[in-house]
This record gives structure tokens, sequence and C-alpha cells, in this order.
């Protein structure tokens, strides 16, 4: 079974400073992995993920993620946050190569200070 | 293109009272999905359909039930609502390929006195 950990439930961080957002996953199959927001009193909407090829991957509104195998990683990163930034972020995985259900991470609040 | 909806978007129900959430979704998507949210414990998966005429129970199906009605719609339906079933409803849809990405609505607030 999959699982993922996100250790960080909140992060306070003041505006146009970099941020990074932990996520970890443990499968005994490969995955894909994804990072969706959650603005307040609405749905998730996909910010990116990971399927194959480039361990870098490119979301938007600026973030980036990068899969790391050997540590079993998926951190999310911005170089420069916005207030408009402020929101929650879940990590989620899926086993690779079909289309079982997400697992999710309990998320981290991104609080964003002018 | 509306995506996924949900209705309602706010309900306050008494112990024991019962109701029907309901979720379309107009992507032609095979899939559909249930979780709830509480704080805390991010989202977790109540009951999904990978087609239409199948479902199959998620991590916490208990106290709930799902109709997959056609492709288009799937309903949550508490029986018998409990305090612990105050929470925010999402539905999902997925399509079949294995790179595509579950899309979800904006939720149901529900509060059980």
């Amino acid at each position: 079974a999959q699982s993922v950990t996100q250790l960080d439930s909140q992060v306070p961080v003041f505006e146009e400073a970099p941020v990074e957002l932990r996520c970890n996953y443990s499968s005994s199959v490969s995955v894909y992995l994804f990072w969706y927001v959650q603005y307040p009193n609405q749905g998730l909407q996909l910010l990116l993920k990971y399927l194959s090829g480039s361990t870098l991957v490119k979301g938007i509104n600026g973030f980036e993620a990068e899969f790391n195998k050997s540590q079993t990683s998926f951190h999310l990163r911005k170089p420069s946050v916005h207030i408009s930034d402020t929101a929650e972020y879940f990590c989620a995985v899926r086993k690779s190569y079909n289309t079982d259900k997400l697992i999710f991470g309990t998320g981290t609040r991104l609080q964003v200070f002018p | 293109n509306a995506g996924v909806t949900q209705t309602p978007k706010f309900q306050v129900l008494k112990t024991g009272q019962s109701m029907t959430l309901q979720c379309a979704q107009d992507m032609n998507h095979n899939s559909m999905y249930w979780y709830r949210q509480d704080p805390g414990m991010g989202l977790r998966l109540i009951y999904y359909s990978a087609s239409e005429g199948t479902t199959d129970k998620g991590e916490v199906p208990n106290g709930y039930n799902v109709s997959r009605l056609n492709k288009r719609e799937f309903s949550l339906r508490l029986e018998s609502a409990a305090p612990s079933q105050t929470s925010v409803y999402f539905c999902a849809s997925c399509g079949a390929g294995v790179a595509e990405t579950q899309y979800f609505g904006p939720g149901t607030r529900l509060l059980v006195l």
C-alpha cells in the first residue's frame, strides 16, 4: 500500500520569500505523484504531477517540484511567494500505470504575510 | 463545461436524519469518487466507482451508501446522520487514461447536530 507524509501542518512565510513544502511517500511499487492546492472554501485543483521523465516538474502559478526516488520525496517549491498563494497544499500518490485511487497527505497550510 | 458539480453547497441535519449528496460531471469520465475532508486528516476516500454500474469501498465507508446512477452521476447517501459525519464532502472524477488526474467539485459542507 502507498502512504504520504506531509510533516509540516503549517508554513508561515513572508511575501516574496522562497518556500518549500515537504512531501515524502512510501510505496513498494512505482508511483505517480501529485500536488493539489485548495484555496479557502473551494475544491482542490491540480498544481503539477510527476508521471515519468524529468524529475523536475513545473506547474501552474510558478510552482515546481522535484521527484527524488532515493529519498522518496516530492517537495514543492516556489522561489518567491505572493499573498495569493495562501492556501492548503496536498501531496498525493497513486500507483503507476493504472487508474487506482489517490492517497492524500494530511495537507500543509501555507500562510503568506505581507 | 461545468466540470464537477455538487449539490447542496451547505446542509444542516439533526442526528438520525437522512440525506443524499449529489454529484455530476460533464467530462465523460469513467471513474468517480467521494471524499471527506476533516481538519488535520487530509482527504479520505469514502467510496469510488471505476465505471458505470460498479462501486467499491474506500478507507471510511461506514455510515454511507453510494449509487452510480449513470456515467454522469454519483450520489452519496447518509441513511442516519451522526455528529461524526460533520465534514466537508468532495466529489471527484477521472478519465480512463493512466496519466489522467482527478478533477474535484466545490464541496458540500455538512453539519450534523
